[in-house]
């Protein structure tokens, strides 16, 4: 079985620069979610996708971070404006997004980017 | 925040157990608690679940107390492979509810 494929896996950009990360989900995937890690940190959730629709996205700085999850398949994530503090590696998992049963997260092995 | 607490770092010697303490204390009656482990510049890894008693698959036992306040993560015979940051979350089923993950247990298995 294939895994969650994640694209770039390293961006080095300039401040006030435009990115993009890609991922493609386990098939069959129905839940797919987009996190944050800050070097020494734990993963900290951005936003959470059940299908195409967003099922929690409270952690997103909305002014420059979006998402997008067409057909309810493959997902991107977008930085417009980036900032220095963005520099982290951002990762994509997926899951069954099963209802009554505990659902395991499966990730992809992230993008690290890199803001000067 | 994170509602759980781990030890920054611990180390084992390869081939012996090793034993990894998760302190819980505000667990809800239906929250799980789950196990993952990061690699070195891999995504996490999910190890084990469990609700109340005790749970053990191909990687790893866990022990969960009576009063589900704290648990343990057993690797039983660690290898080199298993130095990793090991983080412990309580959770819902995470359809639903978030994973939050703390600062997690650095494992450095050693010869």
């Amino acid at each position: 079985e294939a895994g969650v494929a994640q694209s770039p896996r390293y961006k080095i950009i300039e401040k006030r620069q435009s990115v993009a990360f890609w991922c493609n989900p386990i098939s069959g995937h129905a839940t797919l979610y987009w996190y944050q890690q800050i070097l020494g940190q734990g993963p900290k959730l951005l936003i959470q996708f059940q299908n195409n629709g967003v099922v929690d996205d409270s952690q997103l700085p909305k002014d420059r971070f979006s998402a997008e999850r067409l057909k309810g398949v493959d997902s991107t994530l977008k930085i417009q404006p980036a900032k220095l503090e963005d520099s982290a590696v951002y990762l994509c998992a997926s899951s069954l997004g099963a209802i009554t049963s505990t659902d395991t997260q499966y990730f992809g092995p992230g993008t690290r980017l890199t803001v000067l | 925040d994170a509602k759980t607490t781990q030890p920054p770092s611990m180390d084992c010697a390869e081939g012996r157990a090793a034993n990894l303490p998760c302190n819980h204390s505000t667990i809800s009656g239906n929250e799980y608690v789950y196990w993952y482990r990061q690699i070195h510049s891999q995504g996490p890894q999910y190890i084990i679940h469990g609700l109340k008693n005790n749970e053990t698959n191909e990687m790893a036992s866990l022990i969960i107390t009576e009063d589900r306040k704290s648990s343990t993560l057993i690797l039983p015979h660690a290898t080199l492979r298993d130095t990793a940051v090991y983080y412990c979350i309580v959770s819902f089923s995470s359809n639903t509810g978030k994973l939050i993950f703390g600062q997690g247990t650095t494992l450095q298995v050693k010869p």
